[in-house]
C-alpha cells in the first residue's frame, strides 16, 4: 500500500528548462492537488483535479500546466522554469474530497539557478 | 476572507511536559472540518487529528487533543507528554470551497522543539 508516490525528491534545474514531477496514488481517490511550500508562506494550491479528465487552477497557477488521464496519475509540468518556482512541491490526494483531509506525499524538492 | 492565522512561529517544550499550539481561522460557514498536520525533518505532511464543527466534543488521538471553541473561532492543539518524535512543523488547515475551487487553507506554520 504505497499511498501517495512522487518522484522524484530532489532536482535541480536551470532557467529555462522544463520538467515533469510525477505523482501517483493507488487509492483510487477522485480529487487530487499539488500544493508548493515556500519559508513563510504555508502551502499554497497550485492546480487540483476533482477525476480524471477534470483539472482546475488554484491560487498560484502560473508556469504549470496538469493532466489528469488517469484517476491514478497527476503530473504537474513546469514549462520554462524560473528561479521564482524554487520550492517544495506536494502532491495530495483526498477520497472524500475535504472531510477526511488529504494524504500527501513525500515533497519534491526544487531548485531552479 | 478565509484565513488561517497560528501566531506562534516557534514553541518549546521539555520532554514529557504539555504544550498547547494556538490556531485561529476566520469562516463565514456554519458547518466544516479543520485539521492539524504535523511536519517532521523528514518533510512528510502527517495528518494528526481532525475535528468536525458540528460536533461538541473536542477530538482526541492518543496524546494529542483539540480545544476547538467554534464562537471564538480557535481550534488549538495540545500535546500531552511530549517526546523528541514530537519536533516537527506543526501547520493547522481548514478546507474551503470558494468560487468552485477547492483547497486546503493553511496557517504559516509552528515550529515545536522538543528539549530532553
Amino acid at each position: 500500500n504505497a499511498g501517495v508516490t512522487q518522484t522524484p525528491k530532489f532536482q535541480v534545474l536551470k532557467t529555462g528548462q522544463s520538467m515533469t514531477l510525477q505523482c501517483a496514488q493507488d487509492m483510487n481517490h477522485e480529487y487530487m492537488s499539488w500544493y508548493r511550500q515556500d519559508p513563510g508562506m504555508g502551502l499554497r494550491l497550485i492546480h487540483y483535479s476533482v477525476g480524471a479528465g477534470i483539472t482546475d487552477q488554484g491560487e498560484v497557477p502560473n508556469g504549470y500546466n496538469v493532466s489528469r488521464s488517469t484517476t491514478e496519475d497527476f503530473p504537474l509540468r513546469l514549462l520554462s522554469a524560473a528561479p521564482s518556482q524554487t520550492s517544495v512541491y506536494f502532491c495530495a490526494s483526498s477520497y472524500d474530497r475535504l472531510h477526511n483531509g488529504y494524504t500527501f506525499g513525500s515533497g519534491t524538492r526544487l531548485t531552479v539557478v | 476572507a478565509q484565513t488561517v492565522t497560528q501566531s506562534q512561529p516557534e514553541m518549546s517544550v521539555q520532554e514529557a511536559e504539555t504544550v498547547t499550539l494556538s490556531c485561529t481561522y476566520d469562516t463565514s460557514e456554519s458547518d466544516y472540518y479543520l485539521f492539524w498536520y504535523k511536519q517532521p525533518p523528514s518533510r512528510q505532511m502527517i495528518l494528526v487529528i481532525r475535528q468536525e464543527a458540528y460536533k461538541q466534543q473536542n477530538a482526541t488521538e492518543n496524546r494529542f487533543s483539540v480545544n476547538f471553541q467554534k464562537a471564538a473561532k480557535s481550534f488549538s492543539l495540545k500535546i500531552s507528554d511530549s517526546q523528541l518524535g514530537d519536533a516537527a512543523m506543526y501547520f493547522c488547515a481548514y478546507p474551503l470551497t470558494q468560487g468552485g475551487s477547492e483547497k486546503l487553507v493553511f496557517g504559516k506554520g509552528t515550529k515545536l522543539t522538543v528539549n530532553p
